[in-house]
């Protein structure tokens, strides 16, 4: 099993600029999530889902926006990126309710 | 907001010894657990321990629950170089999601 693979894994992006990181998971999970993690600031929820076809906001989702049409995938979309939105953007699955999360490589995005 | 707050933000220490690393939470919990990082990786979960458990073991890391005093503690003995890392605690409170604290750099010299 590969676990929780991320696409891409560095991406470079001029303001105003779209892209879409790509989560997938091959354990069947049902909850998955996208965090940002930025120095000093630890892991911040941006959305996550708790089943096919579901999202919600997290701690910080302006200026994202997600999707999760298949279990075992789930995308997460920046429409304008803006230097703020430079980071390192972690994928996580879960199982259910209280278990663990299992983390992806992360994406490192700079956005110029 | 941040649910879980480690202590300290940093630790260095020489291979062999111990190092203890503490978290505080505010809110009442189901769950806490601890995860590592190591740089530029992805978090890997170390442990979980359950509101009605007081200390869990794996291998050489020891964790204790304290919930009277919102407090969890994770000693590392005999650390090793390979313990590099940055080490975060996380709890869950019934919700969908699990709230993360900053992380403690963990830093063993050979």
């Amino acid at each position: 099993n590969a676990g929780v693979t991320q696409t891409p894994k560095f991406r470079v992006l001029k303001t105003g600029q779209s892209m879409t990181l790509l989560c997938a998971q091959d354990m069947n999970h049902e909850y998955m999530y996208w965090y940002r993690q930025d120095p000093g600031m630890g892991l911040r929820l941006i959305h996550y889902s708790v089943g096919e076809g579901t999202t919600a906001k997290g701690e910080v989702p302006d200026g994202y926006n997600v999707s999760r049409l298949k279990k075992q995938n789930f995308l997460l979309g920046l429409e304008s990126a803006a230097p703020s939105q430079t980071s390192v953007y972690f994928c996580a699955s879960m199982r259910t309710l209280g278990e663990t999360q299992y983390f992806g490589p992360g994406t490192r995005l700079l956005v110029l | 907001s941040q649910q879980g707050e480690e202590d300290p933000q940093a630790l260095s220490i020489q291979e062999g010894e111990n190092a203890t690393m503490n978290c505080s939470y505010k809110t009442s919990i189901n769950n806490l657990q601890w995860y590592r990082q190591n740089s530029g990786r992805g978090l890997v979960h170390l442990i979980l321990i359950r509101s009605n458990e007081r200390e869990k073991h794996s291998g050489r890391l020891r964790v204790t629950l304290d919930t009277s005093k919102k407090s969890s503690s994770l000693l590392i003995t005999a650390s090793r170089a390979a313990d590099t890392a940055s080490y975060f605690c996380a709890t869950h409170s019934g919700y969908s999601t699990l709230t993360f604290g900053k992380g403690t750099m963990l830093l063993v010299s050979p």
